[in-house]
């Protein structure tokens, strides 16, 4: 089945530095991948949609100067957390569906925990 | 754009009997209607999902059902067993490629034995 990888798992760091998510389907293409922001107790919400080779589309309320999204190929995305502080601390999960599949199931990454301090 | 409520936003059951969860979307063109489980600090699962070809789709005491009509649908959970206990998220989707899922609020189910 469809497989996509999110690295890191956890991130712990100093107020003020830029963390790098990456987000890869490993076994299909996406044109498309998405990117979700989950604090606790709370739901999953869309933050960006990332699509291959154009700019990412963002949701009302994400700054995209703050998080910045680079999808260079159809197997990778990846998001940048700049100048990060402790209220950017949450669960940030990408998910991505196949090319040739237009109406078919998100396949979620593993998601990754950041922790500012 | 899309809006998806979910219902209860708590649901403690004992183990065996049944649990129901509802959601209402808002947007007509939405036809992708996925339900997710997700245990703390792991990703979502994929539980089951539902076309808006179809009324409804069952797999072993998992059951969706969908009502275009009123733009709701349904998680139903039969013989319930304290594994099931999680947070469970419907969403929607409209039929247009690259549109992201959007999700309703989550439930936190609790089986208790």
């Amino acid at each position: 089945g469809a497989v996509v990888s999110q690295h890191p798992s956890r991130v712990i760091c100093k107020s003020g530095t830029s963390v790098k998510i990456e987000c890869r389907s490993l076994d299909f293409q996406a044109t498309t991948m998405f990117w979700y922001r989950q604090f606790p107790k709370q739901s999953l919400m869309l933050m960006a949609t990332s699509n291959e080779g154009s700019k990412a589309t963002y949701e009302q309320g994400v700054e995209k100067d703050k998080f910045l999204i680079n999808h260079a190929s159809l197997t990778l995305s990846t998001l940048t957390v700049t100048s990060a502080h402790p209220e950017d601390s949450s669960f940030y999960i990408c998910s991505a569906s196949a090319v040739r599949y237009s109406n078919q199931p998100q396949h979620f990454g593993d998601g990754t925990r950041l922790s500012i301090l | 754009g899309e809006n998806v409520e979910q219902h209860p936003s708590t649901l403690s059951v004992q183990e065996g009997d049944s649990a129901v969860i509802k959601c209402t979307y808002s947007d007509s063109a939405s036809n992708y209607f996925p339900w997710y489980k997700q245990e703390l600090g792991k990703r979502p699962q994929l539980i089951i999902d539902i076309r808006s070809n179809v009324g409804e789709k069952k797999d072993q005491r998992i059951a969706v059902t969908l009502n275009k009509t009123a733009k709701h649908f349904s998680l139903h959970i039969t013989e319930t067993q304290p594994e099931d206990s999680a947070v469970y998220f419907c969403a929607s989707r409209p039929n247009q490629a690259g549109t992201a899922l959007i999700f309703g609020k989550g439930t936190t189910l609790s089986v208790s034995s």
